[in-house]
């Protein structure tokens, strides 16, 4: 059981580059979500998905997307690289529903990303 | 106004020492709340759920006020381990599917 996995661990792009962060869960969640972490400001949700084929925006969404083919993985893509998307970006799972009350998040190890 | 907050500190403690982190959250339709733990470049970790009657595990102690919107946590008898930075979360709505995170309260437990 390998929970959360994220790759890259790091990432450098350039401006206007894309690229897709890859999340993967064997939790059997239904819950998925990324978020990304700066310096004062917290954890800040990007996107997330109740299941496969549904996703929402969170907080901050502009300039990437998500898809939820299946329910182990979401992946975030950065349509066109800026440096105010340099972050640590974390992608976490957990149930929804009924259990959703008792359960908590569970997150993946963060990949690192530098956008120059 | 943002949803949950935080006194980011940082908290300097002896070890041995009693410390508390208060956080508030302005949406009254939270449901459920916790803190995480995260240590330096990490990822966060569940430290423990908030139940409305206050919980307690081990040295640490989690307390809920739903009038006040007040969330805190206590830990006693510091050790250096605790050194980290911790995280105040709700979850919005009995079936809520968006998570909100504090900014953190880092603490440093001192030889």
């Amino acid at each position: 059981n390998a929970g959360v996995t994220q790759t890259p661990k790091f990432q450098v792009l350039k401006t206007g580059q894309s690229m897709t962060l890859q999340c993967a869960q064997d939790m059997n969640h239904e819950y998925m979500s990324w978020y990304r972490q700066d310096p004062g400001m917290g954890l800040r949700l990007i996107h997330y998905s109740v299941g496969a084929g549904i996703t929402d925006q969170g907080e901050v969404p502009n300039g990437y997307n998500v898809s939820r083919s299946t329910t182990e993985d979401f992946p975030l893509r950065l349509l066109s690289a800026a440096p105010s998307q340099t972050s640590v970006y974390f992608c976490a799972s957990s149930y929804s529903g009924y259990r959703a009350s008792t359960d908590t998040q569970y997150f993946g190890p963060g990949t690192r990303l530098t956008v120059l | 106004r943002k949803e949950v907050e935080q006194d980011p500190g940082p908290f300097n403690v002896p070890e041995g020492a009693t410390v508390a982190f208060n956080c508030t959250y302005s949406n009254s339709a939270s449901q459920s709340f916790f803190w995480y733990r995260q240590d330096c470049r990490k990822e966060p970790k569940l430290l423990m759920s908030v139940y409305s009657s206050g919980n307690e595990d081990g040295r640490f102690t989690a307390q809920l006020n739903r009038a006040s919107q007040y969330i805190s946590l206590l830990i006693r008898d510091s050790k250096l381990s605790d050194s980290a930075t911790y995280l105040c979360v709700v979850r919005i709505g009995f079936y809520g599917n968006q998570f909100y995170f504090g900014t953190g309260t880092s603490l440093t437990v001192i030889p």
